[in-house]
């Protein structure tokens, strides 16, 4: 049973198009994120929830939305997609935005804007 | 600003043999996490061990250990009898314990395995 399950793992899209990518946890925990993952392997955070709650914006363009209808899901959704949004995105969760036993990351989705 | 520097990109590492993996950060806060993550070719990322860094002892698991200098700011890790699957990317992270909410990752280093 996959704690923190990302959905699509791949997407190829083309310019201008807009896409979701779907997270969800079954652990229970409070704090959901969103970290995209560079060609050169470089992670970074983008967004954290918790309990619905935006609490972290990592000045990312607003073509990036996320949405986290309950604390055990957090979507993402971006519009016109561009060639530079081509990445892996994860999500992950933990406990509570202390994130002091970790995180819980899902498989990734690896986006490819053409 | 926190951040973490892993000064290795790639090693390399025979079969059954130990292998160091280092790490530091820059930080002015007293109380914070440290953590080792292990990226595998099928992209998942995978927590391999975890510090408080108010503990002065070093975390182990299993084949892996970690030597932690708070005053150096150093937290490194240790594979023992290294195995093919440790094979990956590795990456040092770090979380404060105050409120600033995110795992902050260094740029990684690549492990290689030679059987």
């Amino acid at each position: 049973d996959t704690a923190v399950s990302q959905t699509p793992k791949y997407l190829v899209t083309q310019m201008g198009n807009d896409k979701s990518i779907k997270c969800e946890q079954n652990l229970g925990h409070d704090t959901m994120y969103w970290y995209k993952q560079d060609s050169k392997k470089f992670l970074k955070i983008m967004f954290s929830y918790n309990n619905k709650e935006l609490i972290i914006n990592e000045t990312v363009p607003n073509r990036f939305s996320p949405k986290s209808p309950d604390k055990a899901h957090l979507n993402l959704h971006i519009n016109s997609l561009e060639l530079g949004d081509s990445a892996v995105y994860f999500c992950a969760s933990s406990h509570n935005m202390k994130g002091n036993y970790g995180y819980t990351f899902g498989s990734g989705t690896r986006l490819t804007v053409v | 600003a926190q951040t973490v520097t892993q000064s290795q990109p790639e090693m390399s590492v025979q079969e059954a043999e130990t292998v160091t993996l280092s790490c530091t950060y820059d930080t002015s806060e007293s109380d914070y996490y440290l953590f080792w993550y292990k990226q595998p070719p099928s992209r998942q990322m995978i927590l391999v061990i975890r510090q408080e860094a108010y503990k002065q002892q070093n975390a182990t698991e299993n084949r892996f250990s970690v030597n932690f200098q708070k005053a150096a700011k150093s937290f490194s890790l240790k594979i023992s009898d290294s195995q093919l699957g440790d094979a990956a990317m590795y990456f040092c992270a770090y979380q404060s314990g105050g409120s600033n909410y995110k795992l902050t990752f260094g740029k990684g280093t690549l492990l290689t395995v030679n059987p």
